[in-house]
């Protein structure tokens, strides 16, 4: 199905281990974004990137790593996750190929719900 | 203090009602989104200014650049448009471009 997907939708890990989330977008969508969503801090940027092989640090990297080795791909790994990376993620795309891209409107994906125990 | 300020943070109308939302934000912006997240989670992008007014369907939009204010109004509320109502700008000021997100307005309409 067309449009931009997010797996898992949910998930339970505990202190320490490494999880990914997966974003893929079958739009061939340029810039790429993941946010985190918390109570109190509205939706806030992790990392994005413009093109394949180019990332970049958003508000909030620490802790974060991310690829894009395609086009329709935008993983995001929690390389030793913490309590405090418990949230909802947004994975979202952007058609924008130049800093135009943030104002292009951003399609978002379904969100995934991270618990970190 | 946020850059980007909603209110009311909260709101419940009756069906039929007008309503407004106020995005107040303090930095000189290239663009102003507004964004709508349903119940279930989902974020959908509504309107995208960076001057005067847009409409689409029973919304509305609208943007003053010197008073670094928008709105946005729902006429002949239904219901349905119970959301979370995200205002978010981007910064002439920020290079590489984020955009940096209000908490949102809890917005319930009641039959």
């Amino acid at each position: 199905d067309a449009g931009i997907t997010q797996s898992p939708r949910y998930k339970i890990t505990e202190t320490g281990r490494q999880v990914t989330l997966m974003c893929h977008q079958t739009w061939s969508h340029s810039y790429m974004f993941w946010y985190r969503q918390d109570l109190g801090h509205g939706l806030r940027l992790i990392y994005y990137s413009a093109a394949a092989d180019i990332t970049d640090k958003g508000e909030v990297p620490d802790g974060y790593v991310v690829s894009r080795s395609k086009t329709e791909n935008f993983p995001l790994t929690l390389e030793s996750a913490t309590r405090s990376q418990t949230s909802v993620y947004f994975c979202a795309s952007s058609e924008g190929d130049t800093p135009s891209a943030f104002t292009d409107t951003q399609y978002f994906g379904p969100g995934t719900r991270l618990t970190v125990l | 203090k946020n850059e980007v300020e909603q209110s009311p943070q909260n709101l419940t109308a009756q069906e039929g009602e007008f309503i407004t939302i106020n995005c107040s934000y303090s930095v000189g912006i290239s663009a102003l989104h507004w964004l709508q997240q349903h119940p279930g989670g989902g974020i959908v992008s509504l309107f995208m200014l960076s001057s005067g007014k847009k409409k689409h369907g029973r919304l509305i939009a609208t943007i003053n650049i010197q008073e670094k204010h928008s709105s946005l109004h729902i006429t002949a509320s239904h219901p349905r448009d119970s959301a979370v109502y995200i205002c978010a700008v981007r910064s002439r000021a920020t290079s590489g471009s984020r955009l940096t997100f209000g908490e949102g307005t809890q917005l319930t309409v009641n039959p």
